[in-house]
């Protein structure tokens, strides 16, 4: 079965300070790679979609890249409006009607 | 656009009741999946309706029941609660032959 990994499952950082999350997976066929960002008793919000190792995607101080078997979600000078949980999930292929989610990584950006 | 909508956002129920949840889509979206999500299990896939007709199915008891409607609106049943069905229960719908899920605020079940 597909199976998503993320690391580590926490994160405490410093505002300012960039880092990276990461997400490895095991799919059959690739169809998507997916993050989410989730606050505190919300549902997630969608932040990227990629279908292709090589592909990067950006928006504010987030950018996700993708290789054949994992994602980094780089956070570039985080604030601490960032803090949040962040979700990475799978597609396959064979079985693109439901989402493969990692555990998420809890990021708290101190100021 | 209006967003995804699922009412109502909490419940507390007792063990043994059943339960029903509510998920309206995205307008134009066909797809409308089920989530459950716990702090032990994270986020986990219950299933998910197009136009109707169930498509796929997690590994989760009989207990657990859904259907659509014909515009797409969706309900969520729970039957016999128990203790361990608390979560956060999500809806998400996408648009046929997408693939991003847009997902609701989700329901608070809480089971005494």
């Amino acid at each position: 079965e597909d199976q998503v990994t993320q690391s580590p499952e926490a994160l405490r950082l410093q505002e300012g300070e960039s880092s990276s999350l990461n997400c490895s997976y095991t799919v059959s066929g690739l169809r998507g790679l997916f993050w989410y960002r989730q606050d505190p008793g919300k549902g997630p919000e969608f932040l990227f979609t990629l279908y292709s190792a090589g592909e990067e995607k950006e928006k504010e101080r987030l950018k996700a890249t993708l290789t054949k078997k994992e994602s980094f979600l780089h956070i570039t000078a985080p604030k601490p409006e960032d803090s949040a949980t962040y979700l990475c999930a799978v597609q396959d292929n064979a079985n693109f009607n439901k989402f493969y989610f990692g555990s998420g990584t809890k990021l708290n950006v101190k100021p | 656009k209006a967003g995804v909508t699922q009412t109502p956002r909490y419940l507390i129920k007792t063990r043994g009741q059943q339960v029903t949840l509510s998920c309206s889509p995205i307008s134009g979206h066909r797809s409308v999946s089920w989530y459950q999500q716990t702090p032990g299990q994270g986020l986990q896939f219950l299933f998910e309706y197009f136009s109707e007709t169930q498509r796929n199915k997690g590994n989760f008891p009989g207990r657990f029941s859904g259907r659509q409607f014909s515009n797409s609106r969706s309900e969520m049943n729970v039957s016999t609660l128990e203790l361990g069905d608390s979560a956060l229960y999500l809806c998400a719908s996408s648009s046929e032959g997408g693939t991003e899920a847009f997902f609701g605020q989700g329901t608070r079940l809480t089971v005494v």
